[in-house]
């Protein structure tokens, strides 16, 4: 099945430093990449997902870059501010069930003010 | 907004009693999952449903049985619970996932500690 791994567990940056959390996989049919936030205490919250045909998503200070090649996930948090210390995860599905996805182990970001 | 709780919220059991963690959505979403959540690990996929009075296998299902009674209810049942169920477990629902790119709707957790 699926294996995907992330780096790195942990990650502290100062306010206004971006932040890069990765993610690799296994499977060349994954088809399907996300990223999820969770604040303490909370469930996850999808911050924005993207299909293969898709190599670079930007939105509202984040980017999302897909290395298909090198089976390579990125999150990049641009000018971190504290409000975005949390844990995050990337997760990813594909053929034959895309409903199922698989979810790397987690980057606690902590952004020190 | 979409919503989904659960409950309880959190629990305390004994090894070898009955477990019975409930969920509930409001969001008319057809995919309804089960996963736990252990320290240093992201989440596994217990059991999934598409659809009411089914359910699917997903990742580490042993030690755990599913039920959908109805589109907006699916409860996690441990017959027998051990020490290694120790997790926080999250409900969560969907459309479909794909090229919908439908997200996942999670529950706040349930935190299950058995002794």
């Amino acid at each position: 099945g699926e294996q995907v791994e992330q780096r790195p567990p942990h990650l502290s940056v100062r306010e206004g430093d971006s932040a890069i959390i990765i993610c690799t996989y296994t499977d060349s049919a994954t088809a399907y990449f996300s990223w999820y936030k969770q604040e303490a205490g909370a469930g996850l919250q999808l911050l924005m997902s993207v299909l293969s045909n898709v190599d670079r998503k930007e939105e509202q200070g984040l980017t999302v870059l897909l290395n298909k090649k090198d089976k390579r996930l990125s999150l990049n948090l641009t000018a971190a501010h504290p409000g975005d210390s949390a844990v995050y995860f990337c997760a990813v599905s594909g053929m034959p069930n895309y409903n199922v996805l698989y979810f790397g182990s987690g980057t606690k970001l902590t952004v020190e003010p | 907004e979409a919503a989904v709780t659960q409950s309880p919220r959190s629990k305390v059991a004994v090894t070898g009693g009955k477990v019975t963690l409930s969920c509930h959505q409001t969001n008319n979403h057809d995919y309804m999952y089960w996963y736990r959540q252990d320290t240093g690990h992201g989440l596994r996929l217990i059991h999934y449903s598409y659809v009411a009075d089914s359910t699917e296998k997903g990742d580490i299902p042993d030690g755990y049985k599913a039920s959908r009674p109805s589109q907006e209810n699916f409860s996690l049942i441990l017959e027998l619970a051990s020490l290694s169920q120790t997790a926080v477990y999250f409900c969560a629902s969907s459309d479909a996932v794909g090229e919908n790119t439908g997200q996942l709707y999670f529950g706040e957790g349930s935190k299950l500690t058995v002794l």
